[in-house]
């Protein structure tokens, strides 16, 4: 299973662009990278994901390097409502769990 | 609203008792899943199911728990004989019928079981 690395915490202010990494190095080639977050204690809410090419949508940016190694999520303008924890997870080739690492606690402030 | 819906949405069992817990997928959805969330970890996978069949249940603890997808109604986690160490915070997600790898899931708001 690929495994993912991330930084335990992040602070971003108001306003700005939230950058969150996440590192993937052993992903197979036909493995999705999907990016969930967890507002305190509620179910996860869905982000984004991708395959190859860098995606957008409502709510984030995800790039993915070119030997998809690695990606980073980024929310444009974070507001006090994004504090929460983010988590990168590579979709397990032919099978339907995912598999959730520890994450990132990502702090907007004022 | 159209969301994954879980129901309790808090239940408070003392051991020994058994614990039901029910989830019902978004309109359209025929694949659910359950993950288990202890206090201060990550989710864990617990089972996958389909309409009327388990697809994987290799997140299951062998005694106790068991879970059913019926062709009618909601899906169902149950937990018999609950223990302390079973307190947590059960979260379901349901997924279209499509092309696996890239079906999304969506998740309920979760049942946090609490045992006396």
């Amino acid at each position: 299973d690929a495994k993912t690395t991330q930084p335990t915490s992040m602070d971003c202010a108001e306003g700005r662009a939230a950058n969150l990494p996440c590192n993937h190095s052993t992903i197979s080639g036909n493995e999705y990278v999907y990016w969930y977050r967890q507002i305190h204690s509620q179910g996860p809410q869905y982000i984004i994901h991708g395959l190859k090419n860098n995606e957008t949508n409502e709510m984030a940016s995800l790039i993915i390097t070119e030997d998809r190694k690695s990606s980073t999520l980024i929310l444009p303008h974070a507001t006090l409502r994004d504090t929460a924890v983010y988590y990168c997870i590579v979709r397990v080739y032919n099978t339907d769990k995912l598999i959730f690492g520890t994450g990132t606690r990502l702090q907007v402030f004022p | 609203n159209a969301g994954v819906m879980q129901n309790p949405r808090h239940l408070v069992r003392r051991r020994g008792q058994e614990a039901r817990l029910r989830c019902s997928p978004m309109k359209g959805h025929s694949h659910v899943y359950w993950y288990r969330q202890l206090p201060e970890e990550g989710l864990k996978f617990m089972v996958y199911l389909q309409k009327e069949n388990i697809i994987d249940e290799s997140g299951m603890p062998k005694e106790r728990f068991s879970a059913e997808f019926p062709k009618e109604g909601p899906s169902i986690l149950r937990i018999q004989q609950v223990v302390r160490g079973d307190s947590a915070a059960y979260f379901c997600a349901s997924s279209p019928p499509g092309a696996g790898l890239r079906d999304t899931q969506y998740f309920g708001p979760g049942t946090r079981l609490t045992v006396l």
